[in-house]
């Protein structure tokens, strides 16, 4: 089955600086790959996300790339702010029958003003 | 909108005692996932709903653990004869439609079971 490994653990950034996340997965069936926010106490909200049928995709401060070849992903957070701090989770899936959610274990961002 | 909801937020079991989690997803919601969230991991999955067939439950960690969607609406997780072990955040998330692997899973809150 599909495994999915993330990295950093954990992430010290300044306000204003980037931040980016790692993910590899191992099954090239995947094709779906989300990036979630968790809040303390909260569920994860979906971000960004990407499909097989591109490289890279971009929403104002959030940009995820994907090199299919590699089987690697990463969120790229620019211009961080201290709102960003939260617990980040990559994940994948494919296409296959139904969408089962294989994520990460989770990098936690702390981004300080 | 409205977006999951799940009760109670969070449940405390002394072991050996049967609970029951609730899950309403988003109006209109074909699909269902619950996942078990371990302290400091990320979830995993426990099993999947399209309308009131359970389709997938090979993701349940033994046959204390039982889920149904009778209606095709709101769900309920059952966990049998808690054990310690048993102590997570229990998370549901709805999707349009979500067998196509092209669909948002929205999540709800969770609920946090810790068993005594």
């Amino acid at each position: 089955g599909e495994n999915v490994e993330q990295h950093p653990s954990t992430l010290s950034v300044q306000e204003g600086d980037s931040a980016v996340i790692k993910c590899t997965y191992s099954d090239s069936a995947s094709n779906y790959f989300p990036w979630y926010k968790q809040e303390l106490g909260k569920g994860p909200q979906l971000i960004i996300d990407i499909r097989s049928n591109v490289g890279e995709k971009k929403d104002q401060r959030i940009a995820v790339t994907l090199n299919k070849t590699a089987k690697h992903f990463s969120l790229h957070i620019t211009e961080t702010q201290p709102e960003d701090s939260a617990v980040y989770f990559c994940a994948a899936s494919s296409d296959t029958g139904f969408q089962k959610l294989v994520f990460g274990t989770g990098t936690r961002l702390l981004v300080s003003p | 909108g409205a977006g999951v909801s799940q009760s109670p937020r969070y449940k405390v079991a002394k072991r050996g005692q049967d609970v029951a989690l609730r899950c309403d997803p988003i109006s209109g919601h074909v699909s269902l996932f619950w996942y078990q969230q371990a302290l400091g991991q990320g979830p995993e999955f426990l099993t999947y709903f399209q309308n009131e067939a359970q389709l997938d439950k090979s993701g349940l960690p033994s046959d204390r653990f039982f889920a149904e969607r009778p209606e095709g609406s709101v769900s309920t997780l059952k966990i049998q004869r808690t054990q310690q072990e048993d102590s997570a955040v229990y998370l549901c998330a709805s999707s349009l439609v979500g067998d196509r692997g092209r669909d948002t899973q929205y999540f709800g809150p969770g609920t946090r079971l810790t068993v005594l």
